[in-house]
């Protein structure tokens, strides 16, 4: 079935730092990829998505690229601040019958002042 | 235009007892799912449903579970009875088209 890996965490960096979070997928056809956020104590919020091949999605600094040819989807972001902080989920999302939204395990980012 | 609602954000009961999380999706979304969240096991979609119905409920750990959608702005998710590992964060999310939005989630404890 259809399964997305993350790198493990926790990732953490001095502030603005290079980040990248490597996100691969499995997948049969052509999902759509999301990056959520949750922060302490808080829901997951939408960061950015892609919904076909070679689509760069990007929000607040960060960026992804939907890679078919390697089935990826890395996050990254040139200059990180203390702020971005959080556990990062990477996505699919089938656009078929089933509509389910399948999460990666999540990446914590600590980011030291 | 308000979020994804969820009520009640923290929940603290005693094993045996009836839980009862309620959601307001987003309204005119279509698609209504309810996810739990533990270190363990990560996210996990228990169910979801499409124009009030519920379309795939494999997820819901065992009948001590039930979702109901009575209409398209209010769901439950009802725990009878609970136990101490149903301890979780339950998140409810609403969609229309192609893009997921979640609630701030029920911080459910269950002792």
């Amino acid at each position: 079935g259809d399964s997305v890996t993350q790198m493990e965490g926790p990732v953490t960096l001095s502030e603005e730092a290079f980040l990248t979070i490597n996100c691969t997928y499995t997948a049969t056809g052509y999902p759509s990829l999301f990056w959520y956020v949750q922060y302490p104590g808080e829901g997951l919020q939408l960061l950015l998505k892609a919904t076909k091949a070679d689509d760069k999605g990007s929000n607040k600094g960060f960026e992804a690229t939907y890679r078919k040819e390697t089935t990826s989807f890395h996050l990254e972001k040139g200059s990180v601040q203390v702020s971005d902080s959080a556990v990062y989920f990477c996505a699919l999302r089938q656009v078929d019958s089933s509509y389910k939204l399948i999460f990666g395990s999540g990446t914590r980012l600590l980011v030291r002042p | 235009d308000a979020g994804v609602i969820q009520s009640p954000r923290h929940e603290v009961t005693e094993m045996g007892q009836e839980v009862t999380l309620r959601c307001k999706p987003i309204s005119g979304h279509d698609y209504l799912f309810w996810y739990r969240q533990t270190m363990m096991r990560g996210l996990e979609l228990l169910i979801y449903f499409n124009n009030n119905v519920p379309i795939d409920d494999s997820g819901m750990p065992e009948d001590r579970f039930s979702a109901k959608m009575p209409n398209a702005s209010f769901s439950t998710l009802k725990i009878q009875p609970s136990e101490p590992r149903d301890s979780a964060v339950y998140f409810c999310a609403s969609s229309l088209s192609n893009t997921i939005y979640f609630g701030e989630g029920s911080w459910l404890t269950v002792v």
